[in-house]
């Protein structure tokens, strides 16, 4: 059974810095990972995707690495920004012959950006 | 940009009442599925679908959950008698080779 789990809880860094969250799971035999934001009370908006075959993904300030055969994944946020206080989830999605495997989410980590 | 449509965003029903969530996939998708979070908690899996049929479940959809596509367009999830339990931020999704989430609908039960 997949576990998926995001150290640390919790990350509070002044406005500026750079950080990196932690994302790793159990079973390696993954088709994609993906990581998302939810907002307080809010849905899931994904933020990057990266295929079993990548080993990273960037989008403007992100950048997302993956090492499957480690079971870990980083998310790397660049130059924070208060507007970037969430709480961050990573997500797997395993091989299937159906295509249509469930997504097992981490426990998320949550973010405050100090201005 | 296409996107995942949920209604209502929140409702309040009593234990032992009927609650119909209702969804709006991306329209060129063709699995579907909905995930439940409790306060605090993970966002747990409860169901896949695709083509009319579900595709998988967890253990906790059992048989108070149904889950049905009635038109080209609608995805809903049905609870039929509503426990405290099941107070709960529930999402719809759909995919290609991305999931992309609904806003949610918050479902208090009092």
């Amino acid at each position: 059974k997949q576990e998926v789990t995001q150290i640390p809880a919790a990350l509070s860094v002044p406005e500026g810095e750079n950080l990196v969250l932690n994302c790793s799971f159990t079973d390696s035999a993954i088709y994609n990972l993906q990581w998302f934001r939810q907002d307080p009370g809010k849905g899931l908006t994904s933020l990057l995707l990266i295929q079993s075959s990548q080993r990273e993904q960037t989008s403007g300030r992100l950048n997302a690495s993956l090492d499957k055969s480690s079971g870990r994944s980083t998310l790397y946020i660049a130059a924070s920004q208060p507007g970037d206080s969430a709480t961050y989830l990573c997500a797997v999605r395993l091989i299937s012959n159906f295509g249509n495997e469930k997504l097992t989410f981490g426990t998320g980590t949550r973010l405050t950006i100090i201005p | 940009e296409p996107e995942v449509t949920q209604t209502p965003s929140h409702q309040v029903t009593q234990m032992g009442q009927e609650v119909i969530l209702r969804c709006v996939p991306i329209s060129n998708h063709l699995y579907f599925y909905w995930y439940r979070q409790i306060l605090g908690q993970k966002v747990e899996f409860l169901v896949s679908f695709y083509n009319n049929e579900i595709s998988e479940k967890s253990e906790i959809f059992d048989d108070q959950f149904s889950v049905e596509r009635p038109d080209g367009s609608n995805f809903t999830l049905k609870i039929r008698s509503t426990k405290l339990e099941d107070s709960a931020m529930y999402f719809c999704a759909s995919s290609g080779v991305e999931q992309y989430f609904g806003p949610g609908t918050r479902l208090t039960v009092t």
